[in-house]
């Protein structure tokens, strides 16, 4: 299995200011179609998940684009430009790229 | 907007069956696959499989082969998932997903005698 390790366990960012949140794979993600497919989620206290980037860098629909993704075959980054309260929630990193589907341990967003 | 309607908690004894429902609305149902994923409690997300409505053919995660059993009712729009042989470590939340973009709001399993 593809294993997705993230990394910091947790942050603590001041409103306003940036945060970035780190993901390797232990395989490269990157299709021969040329699409990396790596997914991005926030996981807000109480609720079901919800995709902000999906193949690495597309920002969902709806999600502001503070948010923004990028990376290579097997290292990715979430950043998240001028945080704001409604952002704290637990992100996660998943790679749909082959079965099975997997996904970081998670890292948990706070604010200062 | 698309919406995915899960059926309500679950109290189940060990060794029993649980049968899971995931009603869809908001887009055309055959259009996108339908994915279970679990999330033990405090821990992070395991995707257990996924149907194609249109067809209704399956893919598993293996580790879930044995525990899942996917089905679609195309007529109600609606997505089930049975769990076998229920243990304590089945005891999670459950997610329906269309494509992983857009989810349910997830249904409590609890196993207990």
């Amino acid at each position: 299995d593809i294993v997705m390790t993230q990394a910091p366990l947790s942050v603590s960012v001041t409103p306003g200011e940036s945060a970035s949140i780190s993901c390797r794979s232990s395989k490269s993600l990157l299709h021969s179609n040329g699409i990396t497919y790596v997914y991005w989620y926030l996981q807000k206290p109480g609720k079901s998940p919800q995709l902000l980037i999906y193949r690495m860098s597309n920002l969902a629909s709806g999600v502001p684009d503070r948010f923004s993704g990028s990376g290579s075959e097997t290292d990715f980054t979430l950043k998240i430009s001028r945080v704001e309260a409604e952002d704290v929630g637990i992100y996660y990193c998943g790679q749909l790229l082959e079965n099975p589907f997997t996904f970081g341990s998670g890292t948990k967003l706070e604010i200062k | 907007q698309v919406n995915l309607l899960q059926s309500g908690a679950a109290l189940v004894k060990p060794g029993a069956s649980v049968k899971l429902s995931c009603k869809a609305s908001g887009y055309t149902f055959t259009d996108y696959y339908i994915h279970w994923v679990k999330q033990s409690h405090g821990k992070s997300l395991e995707w257990i499989g996924y149907i194609n409505p249109n067809s209704g053919y399956t893919n598993y995660n293996e580790k879930f082969k044995s525990k899942a059993t996917l089905t679609v009712d195309k007529s109600t729009n609606t997505a089930y998932m049975e769990l076998s042989r229920l243990t304590s470590e089945d005891s999670a939340t459950y997610y329906c997903t269309e494509g992983i973009v857009y989810w349910g709001q997830g249904v409590m399993v609890t196993v207990s005698s």
